[in-house]
């Protein structure tokens, strides 16, 4: 069964960078896959954010700033969500998913303090 | 724009069905397949099932498989997750949600949800 690990928090202060971690579980790598992001605000469903494969192969969603970014660490074997001048409205939690076959994975989550 | 309405939620007592609908509009419903995913209480996002555009592919997480059903009537837009032999831990707000593709890609907008609690 595939996992994706995701610390539960993360905090980080307003202009600064935050930089989100999403592991896969050791029978899946990392480069084989697209990785997607959503965030989610309280009181609120999930909005999709972007997705990564590669830097020629990227893209976010309609609407999501610049700021937001994802990358891969293969020697981690992790997907990266990258947030840069921090606003007090990124405060949210945010989850990594992909495919690894007929089955979808979410990430448990990563609760960003701003 | 985008809208996916659910509906059908409420209180169910261990063991028994309830059925869920979303009620879809803003798009082109019959080209894009469409998920379930649920969020328990104070957790995070568990995917449920999805259903390709046509209907003719459908896969579940091992959690609901053999219990849930997901299917969905391209004449009214709409699509349904039949759940029985409900448990409580199948409690949760269920969301549907497009995906960006007629198969299987991301799910790209998602429905306000519908609240599901399984007590006796």
């Amino acid at each position: 069964q595939p996992v994706l690990t995701q610390p539960p928090s993360s905090s980080a202060s307003p202009g600064e960078s935050a930089r989100l971690t999403c592991t896969l579980s050791s029978d899946f790598s990392v480069n084989d896959y697209n990785m997607y992001w959503y965030q989610q605000k309280p009181g609120s469903p999930p909005t999709y954010l972007l997705f990564y494969f590669s830097d020629s192969d990227e893209g976010r969603g309609s609407g999501v700033p610049s700021r937001f970014s994802g990358s891969k660490d293969p020697s981690a074997n992790a997907a990266i969500l990258l947030i840069s001048g921090l606003q007090p409205e990124d405060e949210a939690d945010y989850y990594c998913f992909f495919w690894p076959s007929n089955v979808a994975v979410f990430g448990g989550g990563t609760r960003l303090t701003v | 724009q985008v809208q996916l309405v659910e509906s059908g939620g409420g209180v169910v007592q261990p063991g028994r069905s309830l059925r869920l609908s979303c009620a879809a509009s803003g798009f082109t419903f019959q080209t894009f397949a469409t998920h379930w995913v649920r969020q328990a209480p104070g957790a995070g996002l568990e995917w449920v099932a999805v259903i390709s555009y046509d209907g003719n592919r459908i896969y579940y997480a091992d959690s609901v498989k053999g219990r849930f059903t997901i299917s969905r009537d391209n004449s009214n837009n709409t699509l349904y997750l039949q759940m029985n032999s409900l448990r409580p831990d199948d409690t949760a707000v269920y969301y549907c949600a497009k995906d960006a593709a007629k198969y299987f890609d991301h799910l790209d907008f998602w429905g306000q949800g519908a609240l599901v609690i399984v007590s006796s």
